[in-house]
């Protein structure tokens, strides 16, 4: 069965400094992977998306994902994180051509500044 | 894209009560989905739901406690059944479009 693995429950950094949210996943063929963020009160916005073709994929807000298949992770960084970045992050797997997903247990990241 | 209606929002409800929480796209789509996001936690999947056929139902959920309707390629219903305190949580309709999931606002439940 499909799973997504979230390693960091919260992470805290600082305003300006870069991120790296970690997700792992097991999937028996090529997956649909995503990305979601979820603001307090907020539904969830879909960050970005990979399918296939370039490993490294850009996506809103400056966020940017690396598929690597060998270690079976798909990380989110964003170079300098700004306070209203303050949110859950979802990382997700796709069944059903990327309509069904498998959510991973999601990272709380707390911007001090 | 797909743009999702969910409604209510949100509500308060007595336990042993039920709920039907509706979600109309604006698009006609093959498969809908429900998923639940207990308070902390992350979204688990209730059921799958395709127009003309039975819901498919996760493990761990039972169609007696969350009855869905699927009447039309735009529309579906999911009802919380007998409700305790612990169905107190965030249901939330998707649809896919391509290769992609679009998801409502989602309700957020409170059973008291």
């Amino acid at each position: 069965a499909q799973s997504v693995t979230q390693p960091d429950i919260h992470i805290t950094v600082s305003e300006g400094a870069s991120l790296e949210l970690r997700c792992n996943y097991s999937y028996g063929a090529t997956p649909y992977l995503f990305w979601y963020v979820q603001s307090p009160g907020q539904g969830l916005q879909l960050l970005l998306k990979y399918f296939s073709g370039d490993t490294l994929v850009q996506g809103i807000k400056g966020f940017e994902a690396e598929f690597k298949r060998s270690q079976s992770s798909f990380n989110l960084r964003k170079p300098s994180v700004h306070w209203s970045d303050a949110a859950e992050y979802f990382c997700a797997v796709g069944e059903l051509s990327g309509n069904k997903l498998v959510f991973g247990a999601g990272t709380i990241l707390r911007v001090k500044s | 894209s797909a743009v999702i209606s969910q409604k209510p929002s949100r509500d308060i409800c007595q336990r042993g009560t039920s709920l039907t929480i509706q979600c109309q796209v604006d698009s006609q789509v093959t498969m809908m989905f429900w998923y639940r996001q207990q308070p902390g936690q992350s979204l688990t999947l209730i059921a799958t739901a395709n127009q003309g056929s039975e819901a498919t139902y996760e493990s761990g959920f039972v169609i007696d406690k969350f009855p869905i309707s699927r009447p039309n390629l735009t529309f579906s219903t999911l009802t919380v059944s007998n409700m305790s305190p612990e169905d107190s949580s965030i249901y939330l309709c998707s649809v896919g479009a391509g290769r992609e999931a679009f998801f409502g606002q989602g309700t957020r439940l409170t059973v008291v």
